[in-house]
């Protein structure tokens, strides 16, 4: 079975920076890693998406190691805002069937 | 504008209703989705539609059945409502679908079964 997994909850200070780490052994060859932002009451909202080595943009960084197993996304000096749970998404292809696996979701918490 | 809107937001229903959520997205996407949130935040796909066309059918009871009359719209509906159905669900949209495509989510609808 197909699993993506995070860590469940993280807790952190304004001004430092975060790394949530998103295991996905059965990734499909060809898919991309994506992770969302979700705040109370809405729906995910795109961070930032990568195939391999490392993708900055705007908002975050993404390591994606050479076996691409797993992820690593980093949040650099976050603030009270960055407080949300945050997931990684992939394509994997379990039995022959490929699948939209959601990761777990890691709850971050960022404290004054 | 709001890009991907679903109706009704708060959806409270007795056990055994028959009852639709509507979604739809003015992005001119070809694929829409339907995803299920439960009460640990778990999010899980449901459905996926390309052009109206079903492709992706997850092991969703059959009580749940999605109908995309256009490729702006993909409402879901669910017969004989059960408790374990309620949960959050979101719709979404994508450019064509597939790995590298980035998906637009809708605000949620939270159903209640009582």
């Amino acid at each position: 079975l197909a699993k993506t997994t995070q860590p469940i909850s993280m807790d952190s200070y304004e001004g430092q920076e975060v790394n949530i780490t998103c295991s996905h052994n059965n990734i499909a060859t060809n898919d991309y890693i994506t992770w969302y932002q979700q705040f109370p009451s809405q729906g995910p909202r795109f961070i930032i998406q990568g195939y391999k080595t490392k993708v900055t943009n705007e908002v975050a960084s993404l390591f994606i190691p050479a076996d691409r197993k797993s992820s690593t996304l980093s949040l650099p000096r976050v603030s009270l805002s960055d407080t949300a749970v945050y997931y990684c998404l992939v394509g994997a292809t379990t039995s022959g069937t490929y699948k939209y696996i959601f990761g777990t979701g890691t709850r971050l918490k960022v404290l004054a | 504008d709001t890009a991907v809107s679903q109706t009704p937001k708060y959806l409270v229903t007795q056990m055994g209703n028959d009852k639709s959520i509507k979604c739809e997205q003015n992005l001119g996407h070809d694929t829409m989705y339907w995803y299920k949130q439960d009460s640990k935040k778990f999010l899980k796909i449901m459905f996926s539609y390309n052009n109206k066309e079903l492709i992706i059918n997850e092991t969703v009871p059959n009580r749940f059945s999605p109908k995309s009359p256009d490729k702006a719209h993909l409402n879901l509906h669910i017969n004989s409502l059960e408790l374990g159905d309620s949960a959050v669900y979101f719709c979404a949209s994508s450019q064509v679908g597939g790995g590298t495509d980035t998906q637009y989510f809708g605000p949620g609808t939270r159903l209640t079964v009582l």
